[in-house]
């Protein structure tokens, strides 16, 4: 079991550009959340993909949008790009209808740079 | 918001129980306390969950005051390896569209 995988590990764009972050969950997840991380602090909720819709989201503004595919995978699209996206992203995957711990697994992260 | 209080930092001996402390006043009937670890560059790591009994696991034990409003996450013998921000949220569980929503944590540093 992979576990989830996110990609790319690292990234540096500069501000106005567009990035696509990608996820792959845990094998049997069916759940997706996004959580952004920045420096010193703890993560913070973005959003959350259930059968291919956002079902939840944080306060973050609409240049943040994702996807979700029917393989359960995701991806985070931030458009026009300032110095304060730049942080650690976090992808997280859960299982929506079978009873275990009730936990998140998370990714390593994708650590974007806005230069 | 934040719904927990946790020391920012705490030192723990190698090979001794570390007991790291959280304050959730307003917690209510069906949420339950979750503890998370995140080891510098990693993602953050389930450690235990529980809503009035205390819990344990191989990693840990979570310790509920009877009134519900504040708890204690147990390593019983902390090693290097442990060294981690600490994060004890409040949350329904984690089914439909519920999250988790992260404080600062507690950042321990296990001595040798």
């Amino acid at each position: 079991d992979a576990g989830v995988t996110q990609s790319p590990t690292h990234l540096i764009k500069t501000r106005g550009q567009q990035v696509t972050l990608r996820c792959s969950p845990k094998s049997g997840h069916d759940t997706v959340s996004w959580y952004q991380q920045a420096l010193g602090q703890g993560p913070q909720f973005i959003f959350q993909y259930y059968e291919e819709e956002e079902r939840q989201r944080g306060n973050f503004p609409d240049r943040f949008s994702g996807h979700q595919f029917p393989n359960y995978s995701s991806e985070l699209n931030v458009n026009a790009l300032l110095l304060g996206d730049s942080a650690l992203y976090l992808c997280a995957s859960s299982s929506e209808g079978i009873a275990r711990r009730n936990e998140q697994f998370f990714g390593p992260g994708t650590r974007l740079t806005v230069l | 918001d934040a719904k927990t209080t946790q020391p920012p930092s705490m030192d723990c001996a190698e090979g001794r129980a570390a007991n790291l402390p959280c304050n959730h006043s307003t917690i209510s009937g069906n949420e339950y306390v979750y503890w998370y670890r995140q080891i510098h560059s990693q993602g953050p790591q389930y450690i235990i969950h529980g809503l009035k009994n205390n819990e344990t696991n191989e990693m840990a034990s979570l310790i509920i005051t009877e009134d519900r409003k504040s708890s204690t996450l147990i390593l019983p013998h902390a090693t290097l390896r442990d060294t981690a921000v600490y994060y004890c949220i409040v949350s329904l569980l984690l089914t439909g569209a519920n999250n988790l929503f992260f404080g600062t944590g507690t950042r321990l540093t296990v001595i040798p």
